[in-house]
């Protein structure tokens, strides 16, 4: 089974700043995708970005963009011009859309604070 | 936002007892899932459902069963409530396998 591993539990930012939070996930697939969630206090989920494997660009999303490893498989987030608001709990997840379970592997989240 | 609804928001009930979750969207789509949360593990998959009527196994399916009779509700029930499974219980909904799921605001549940 694929596993998605989230090393950093807690991590602080000054505001305007700079922050990279870190994935890893195990996989013997080719083709499959790739996802960071946040999840504010108010505890929604809600999808930052998204990646499929198959594409070797990098994809971004306003201040949010990752840098995806695929040989290495890693996954990470980088948030520039961090704001309060990003403030949250973010998971990295991983999904083989071609597995019979259609199942969706999380981490165990990395909590940011961004602080002012 | 995607529109899914989760209910209740908040539940607390006794060791044993039946306890039944109801998730529901207006998106008309085709796959839906549950989810739980806890400290330490990210979200683990209990079950999920491709279509009306079928449903299968996740990652942590003992001591929960599902149904869905239609495209815009999926029941998850606790046939008899544990402590083990206090827990935030998140629903979801995708357009299919290839695509991103949504999440609904998710229901706590604590059993005493």
């Amino acid at each position: 089974a694929q596993t998605v591993t989230q090393s950093q539990p807690e991590m602080s930012v000054q505001e305007a700043e700079t922050v990279t939070l870190s994935c890893t996930y195990d996989t013997s697939e080719n083709n499959y995708y790739l996802f960071w969630y946040k999840q504010p206090p108010s505890r929604q989920m809600i999808l930052v970005i998204r990646q499929e494997a198959y594409k070797q660009q990098n994809a971004t999303e306003n201040r949010f963009s990752v840098n995806f490893q695929k040989a290495a498989k890693s996954f990470s987030l980088k948030i520039s011009d961090s704001q309060l608001g990003d403030t949250a709990m973010y998971f990295c997840a991983f999904m083989n859309p071609f597995d019979i379970n259609n199942d969706m592997r999380f981490g165990a989240g990395t909590r940011l604070t961004v602080k002012p | 936002d995607a529109g899914i609804t989760q209910s209740p928001r908040h539940k607390v009930t006794e060791t044993g007892t039946p306890v039944t979750l109801r998730c529901h969207q207006t998106e008309n789509h085709r796959y839906m899932y549950w989810y739980r949360q806890d400290p330490g593990h990210g979200l683990r998959l209990i079950h999920y459902s491709y279509g009306v009527k079928d449903t299968d196994k996740g990652e942590v399916s003992d001591g929960y069963s599902v149904s869905r009779s239609k495209t815009e509700d999926f029941l998850l029930t606790l046939e008899s409530a544990t402590s083990s499974q206090t827990s935030v219980y998140f629903c979801a909904i995708s357009e299919s396998a290839v695509h991103e799921q949504y999440f609904g605001p998710g229901t706590r549940l604590t059993v005493t």
